[in-house]
């Protein structure tokens, strides 16, 4: 069945580096993938999203990079900071909107 | 905008008991989710409505699972009896269907512990 998933399920990333989080996506009929982030005991919070038609989107300090070719996508943090640790989940639209695992990212001081 | 607002934050109860999950969606959004998210299954569809209208339910895990939407500002999610297994943290999103994009907003979620 469809389904998103995470290459790496935690990410460890001194202060001031940059982060790449990487997902794969399953369904080829997506054409809409959004980008979120959970920080302990809060709801997931929307960061970015990409739709089928771009290859790149970019936001505040972060940029999200789709790869229709091998149904792949990433999230780039540049000059991460302690607030950026969290768990970055990644998600396609359909069959309907999923979620994968989930990626732990620690910022070391 | 005071966002998604779900209550209680924390219910703690005991194996056969009613649950019941409240959630208030953003005003002017039509679409309403209800996630659970636990450790080993991370966050799981349970059920959405569009303009209060149950669309997919194919998650709700059993039958003692059931959700409500009875008007547009409001939604809850009923555990009767609760078990267990059901702990775990419920959050409740809303969006505008405008079309395949669906830029969820979350609320704090419920964490539900039952003994």
């Amino acid at each position: 069945g469809e389904s998103v998933g995470l290459h790496l399920p935690t990410l460890s990333v001194q202060e001031g580096d940059n982060s790449i989080i990487n997902c794969a996506y399953s369904n080829s009929a997506s054409d809409y993938f959004i980008w979120y982030k959970q920080e302990s005991g809060k709801g997931p919070q929307f960061i970015i999203d990409i739709r089928s038609n771009m290859d790149k989107r970019q936001g505040q300090r972060v940029t999200v990079l789709l790869n229709k070719t091998v149904k792949h996508l990433s999230l780039q943090i540049a000059a991460t900071q302690p607030g950026d640790s969290a768990v970055y989940f990644c998600a396609e639209n359909l069959p309907k909107l999923s979620f994968g695992a989930g990626t732990t990212v620690t910022v070391r001081a | 905008d005071a966002g998604v607002i779900q209550s209680p934050r924390h219910e703690v109860t005991e194996m056969g008991q009613e649950v019941t999950l409240r959630c208030k969606p953003i005003s002017g959004h039509n679409s309403l989710f209800w996630y659970r998210q636990t450790m080993m299954r991370g966050l799981e569809l349970l059920i959405y409505f569009n303009n209060n209208v149950p669309i997919d339910d194919s998650g709700m895990p059993e039958d003692r699972f059931s959700a409500k939407m009875p008007n547009a500002s409001f939604s809850t999610l009923k555990i009767q009896p609760s078990e267990p297994r059901d702990s775990a943290v419920y959050f409740c999103a809303s969006t505008i269907r405008g079309g395949r994009g669906e830029k969820l907003f979350f609320g704090s979620g419920t964490q539900l512990s039952v003994l």
